[in-house]
């Protein structure tokens, strides 16, 4: 069965400084890895994924995340903060095989930006 | 344009009535999905709509029932659910479900629903 471990419930930075969203992953076979956010009472944001290529994935909003599959990892960074980024944070993963479909989501990191 | 849109945001209904939600897409994905979502919760995956065929029914009670008119519509048709189905309900659309692609998925801002 595939898994994904968000390690913390809550990262608190300041802003202007960097953040990091940690995320690692089981699963069997090649990973499919994405990241989502989510504001308070609205619907999953697509941030981020990584399919095959280069380690390090550009997203939106200045996010980025990189792909470390020997420690089976997938931290999403930003070089300096702003408050709007405050949010719920989904990490997911989902299997490449032939057959996979699920989609499996970490339980969520909320990131507070301190002004 | 990579918006899924939802109606209603807000749905309160008795134990006994019966209601729908609606979702909608325009980017011509072929695959669409209902999840429910409980506060400060991973979305759970209910039902997965692929070429406007029901591809996966997660074990959902049969008060949830899934619709699919056209390729660009999805519905969710509601009937004597329990205080414990509130939650918030989000579509979902992505290009496709079955193949070996990673094709991300696109949700809508959700129904927010109160069974009383």
């Amino acid at each position: 069965a595939q898994s994904v471990a968000q390690p913390e419930d809550q990262v608190n930075v300041a802003e202007g400084n960097p953040l990091t969203v940690k995320c690692t992953y089981s699963v069997s076979g090649n990973p499919y890895l994405f990241w989502y956010v989510q504001y308070p009472n609205r619907g999953l944001q697509f941030l981020l994924k990584y399919i095959t290529g280069d380690n390090l994935v550009k997203g939106s909003y200045g996010f980025e995340a990189e792909f470390n599959k020997s420690q089976t990892s997938f931290h999403l960074k930003k070089p300096s903060a702003l408050v709007s980024d405050s949010a719920l944070y989904f990490c997911a993963v989902r299997a490449s095989g032939a057959g996979s479909y699920q989609l499996t989501f970490g339980k969520g990191t909320k990131l507070s930006v301190i002004p | 344009d990579t918006e899924v849109t939802q109606t209603p945001k807000h749905l309160v209904m008795g134990m006994t009535n019966k209601k729908s939600l609606k979702c909608e897409q325009h980017m011509g994905h072929r695959a669409m999905y209902w999840y429910k979502q409980k506060a400060k919760k991973p979305p759970e995956l209910m039902f997965v709509y692929s070429y406007e065929k029901l591809s996966i029914n997660e074990s959902v009670p049969s008060r949830f029932s899934p619709e699919c008119p056209n390729s660009s519509l999805l519905n969710l048709h509601l009937h004597a659910l329990q205080p414990e189905d509130s939650a918030l309900y989000l579509c979902a659309s992505s290009q496709e479900f079955e193949k070996m692609r990673g094709y991300e998925q696109y949700f809508g801002p959700g129904t927010r629903l109160t069974v009383t």
